[in-house]
């Protein structure tokens, strides 16, 4: 059973389009955060959320925590062939340090 | 500043072997961690250090596997003996604090066992 459930699994749009992935859960989290992950490196911090709605920008992408801490959002505008890449969401409690990973989501933009 | 370094990046091993996997994490950071992604699955948390104490275990499959962090400074992750499910990709990550401190992940260590 997955604690964190990511979709789409798979993306592949065009230059310019703006696309939205999602993270979902039936556990409430402490915390948030996504990351990106390129072929043969680890996975790279992007963002934490931590109020419940809070929302962070980071240049062109946009990160959303639900109102119940259960689920976030990474909305994308105007995609580049720089953001290919593996995005994934993970969650944190409080009482813990390990992270828990989504599935992820494999994001291709095409020229 | 030297990210999280990992060695191999890459071990093939016939099932039954040993195999020892090495992590360096950042200097200076206290904690260290053990993920792996297996085939098709999400990157799951196996256990985690604070200096050479184990803190958190609870994700270690079972007892084929061995940490160990003598000194808090660089860990070790040895399977003995390998079997065909533990294929995957090994990650290490290390932080300075605990709760929500950025970990720092590591390049990964591809383990195949044919």
């Amino acid at each position: 059973t997955q604690l964190l459930e990511q979709s789409p699994q798979f993306l592949s749009i065009q230059e310019g389009e703006n696309l939205t992935v999602y993270c979902n859960s039936s556990s409430v989290f402490s915390s948030l955060q996504w990351y990106r992950q390129e072929p043969g490196e680890g996975p790279v911090l992007l963002v934490t959320v931590v109020t419940g709605g809070e929302v962070k920008k980071l240049k062109r992408l946009t990160f959303q925590f639900g109102d119940a801490r259960k689920d976030s959002s990474l909305h994308i505008t105007a995609a580049q062939p720089g953001d290919t890449g593996l995005y994934l969401c993970a969650g944190l409690y409080s009482s813990a340090s390990k992270i828990i990973f989504g599935s992820g989501t494999r994001l291709s933009i095409r020229p | 500043e030297a990210g999280v370094t990992q060695f191999p990046s890459h071990s093939v091993i016939e099932k039954g072997q040993t195999v020892t996997l090495r992590c360096d994490p950042i200097s200076g950071h206290d904690n260290l961690y053990w993920y792996r992604r297996v085939m098709g699955k999400e990157i799951k948390f196996l256990l985690h250090f604070v200096k050479e104490s184990k803190q958190d275990e609870s994700g270690m499959p079972n007892n084929r596997f061995l940490a160990e962090r003598t000194g808090g400074t660089y860990s070790t992750l040895k399977v003995q003996p390998a079997e065909l499910e533990d294929s995957g990709v090994y990650f290490c990550a290390s932080s300075q604090d605990q709760g929500g401190d950025e970990q720092y992940f590591g390049p990964g260590t591809r383990l195949t066992v044919t």
